[in-house]
């Protein structure tokens, strides 16, 4: 299958700093990709798409000057968590969307990153 | 209207077993059903996944059933390993509207395999 890469897996930060999550498809293209967060024993919730050469696409209620998403190439879209606070620790996980003939689109996922803000 | 309703929270099967989890949703506009399976702090692996012009699709040890007009598919696993035990999510995409390509995901499964 197609691999996702996600970097890095565990960031603990200090509150008030910014913390930077890339997310690389390796072996295909990926003109679009997406950022979920996850809580413990939770299911996935989506925050954001993410389109190569234009603006991200924010779900409802997850502030955009927060969580700044870059697509700048069809390899990489990275997560940007500004001025991080305690409640924004999480389990984040991107996914990479890739077209399989006979089935159309498929998301892959990345491995997460556990993000713990001090 | 964009749930997926699954069932159960948990599951523990014997060793050799079946395991079968249950998913429910009721928007028509969701054109692909795929399964995941996440180990603890990792992200979901993609298992199998199913179109609903077909009933059924078996892949190894793992079947998806399909059920176009009752709006349910599962997922069984024959022979249920302790190494199969993980947290299952089902899953549908979107094929239309607003949401086109999201995907909406169940509450999830853990599943336990004692050996």
């Amino acid at each position: 299958g197609a691999v996702v890469s996600q970097h890095p897996s565990w960031v603990i930060c200090k509150s008030g700093t910014s913390v930077k999550i890339e997310c690389r498809s390796l072996d295909f293209q990926a003109t679009t990709m997406f950022w979920y967060r996850q809580f413990p024993k939770q299911s996935l919730m989506l925050m954001a798409t993410s389109n190569e050469g234009s603006k991200a696409t924010y779900e409802q209620g997850v502030e955009k000057d927060k969580f700044l998403i870059n697509h700048a190439s069809l390899t990489l879209s990275t997560l940007t968590v500004t001025s991080a606070h305690p409640e924004d620790s999480s389990f984040y996980i991107c996914s990479a969307r890739s077209q399989r003939e006979g089935m159309g689109y498929i998301q892959y996922f990345g491995a997460g990153t556990r993000l713990s803000v001090l | 209207q964009q749930q997926v309703k699954q069932s159960p929270q948990s599951l523990i099967v014997q060793k050799g077993g079946i395991s079968i989890i249950n998913c429910a949703y009721e928007n028509t506009a969701f054109d692909y059903f795929p399964w995941y399976q996440q180990f603890p702090g990792k992200g979901p692996a993609l298992l199998i996944a199913i179109r609903p012009d077909v009933s059924e699709k078996k892949e190894g040890r793992f079947t998806i059933s399909f059920n176009k007009s009752a709006k349910q598919f599962s997922l069984h696993i024959m022979d249920s390993q302790p190494g199969d035990s993980a947290t299952y999510f089902c899953a549908a995409l979107n094929a239309g509207g607003t949401s086109y390509g999201k995907l909406t995901f169940g509450q999830g499964t853990i599943l336990t395999v004692h050996p």
